[in-house]
């Protein structure tokens, strides 16, 4: 079946432009999770959404980075007035929790943001 | 404190051989899933085997097998009968809670692989 979807797979953006970054997880997956990659950080957590609860945001790193996900499905990160320290690549993932489940998680291709 | 440990960042295995790349976890949890995957140079991650806490056998997938060793917080990562198609980016991950309640992983600084031909 079809896996992680992201897009677009690569954004350059001036620095304070906001951005916004889609996923599309795989269908039947209740949980989602953003993370990000980059050199001196390597992978890093940043917010995560389980069915209808309330995502978990704490791995967010400043109030300019926000994440949605309507009808539980798709999902967009929004970075808000750039900075040149936000540039790295955004994995989504996604996973499927349920009883016997594993719950490992299956990420996206990526999404590569350069903040210029 | 690090709560995933990879201390190789590079290692090379001739082909056809077996490597071991270690993992050291710290968690206070009981109940915690540790996680190995695998990144090309291509970008994507693959997931590629599962331990479970509560676990009393160590996993295997293939030509993977996760070296459990719940008392010394060790999860090393062994690729038996290397190929080249094995060079990659290798990161040793953990959720810290039960498997039920999915949440985010914690991911170590990762070890380079190269498979020498």
């Amino acid at each position: 079946g079809a896996g992680v979807s992201q897009s677009p797979s690569n954004k350059v953006t001036e620095k304070g432009k906001d951005v916004e970054l889609r996923c599309d997880p795989i269908s039947g997956h209740t949980a989602l999770y953003w993370y990000r990659q980059s050199l001196g950080q390597g992978l890093e957590f940043l917010i995560y959404f389980q069915g209808n609860s309330a995502p978990d945001k704490s791995g967010l790193p400043s109030d300019r980075f926000s994440a949605e996900r309507t009808g539980g499905s798709v999902s967009t990160l929004t970075i808000q007035r750039t900075q040149q320290e936000d540039s790295a690549v955004y994995l989504c993932a996604s996973s499927f929790r349920a009883p016997g489940q594993g719950d490992e998680q299956y990420f996206g291709p990526g999404t590569r943001l350069t903040v210029t | 404190a690090q709560k995933i440990t990879q201390t190789q960042p590079g290692m090379f295995v001739q082909e056809k051989e077996a490597v071991t790349l270690d993992c050291t976890y710290d968690t206070s949890d009981q109940s915690y899933g540790l996680f190995w995957y695998k990144q090309p140079s291509s970008g994507e991650m693959i997931f590629l085997i599962y331990q479970g806490s509560y676990d009393e056998q160590n996993a295997t997938e293939g030509r993977y097998s996760l070296n459990f060793q719940k008392a010394r917080k060790s999860a090393n990562l062994v690729i038996s009968a290397s190929q080249l198609g094995d060079s990659a980016m290798y990161f040793c991950a953990m959720r810290e809670g039960p498997r039920s309640s999915a949440r985010q992983l914690t991911f170590g600084s990762g070890t380079q692989l190269t498979v020498l031909p």
